[in-house]
């Protein structure tokens, strides 16, 4: 089993939709949680934290279920800008603060 | 501000080839150093890193090496190149474990 397992999309909207990413890890002894967003043959680069009690940055709104080991991404109302890969990543402090990175899941927000 | 160099951004090489992709950070002290792979397709992999001069810790066997011979600077080495060594390398820094990482902007390595 993957330690961060993503569904690789893509993911097709139309602008303006709102679309939802999830993310299931399995160390359950994970304590920091983030999205990444990498444009193509690009870096990865820190879009939010994810907090246990949610929280949200502008259209952006990240969820955390430490009981079910599951942490979400909603996006709303879809730029064409927001086309990318979102990258779904854990770390502990076990590991040295060593992140894991999920595979990403692909967004195309069409016209 | 804190900022991240990472040179080549491009490189291609030949099989058997020696490697050296440097890394260096400014405007902190301290930090953490990371090395990671994409492979064409796939996600990131930790290679090495680095809590202090010195100090390398491998995450998986390879055909690679690293060094840290200054507070801020970071190397990625290899003897002789494979045609698996191919790939997007990373490197990036964290001082404070609920910040993430900041990743330089990569060097796209093309063995042939």
């Amino acid at each position: 089993r993957k330690e961060v397992e993503q569904d690789p999309g893509p993911f097709n909207v139309p602008e303006g939709a709102t679309v939802a990413f999830n993310c299931t890890y399995s160390n359950s002894a994970s304590q920091s949680f983030f999205w990444y967003r990498q444009d193509c043959r690009k870096e990865p680069k820190l879009l939010m934290s994810v907090y246990s009690s949610g929280n949200e940055d502008g259209r952006f709104t990240a969820q955390l279920n430490r009981a079910s080991q599951y942490i979400s991404l909603l996006i709303r109302d879809s730029k064409l800008s927001d086309s990318a890969t979102y990258l779904c990543v854990v770390s502990w402090w076990g590991g040295g603060n060593k992140l894991t990175f999920g595979t990403g899941t692909q967004l195309k927000v069409e016209l | 501000s804190q900022t991240i160099h990472q040179w080549p951004a491009t490189l291609v090489q030949p099989v058997g080839s020696p490697l050296s992709l440097e890394c260096t950070v400014e405007g902190t002290s301290n930090p953490n150093l990371y090395w990671y792979r994409q492979a064409a397709g796939r996600g990131l992999q930790l290679l090495f890193y680095s809590v202090g001069i010195g100090q390398i810790s491998s995450e998986v066997p390879q055909n690679l090496s690293a060094s840290r011979p200054q507070d801020r600077q970071f190397i990625l080495s290899s003897k002789k190149l494979l045609l698996s060594d191919s790939g997007f390398y990373l490197c990036a820094w964290s001082t404070v474990a609920n910040y993430g990482y900041t990743f330089g902007s990569g060097t796209r390595l093309t063995v042939v």
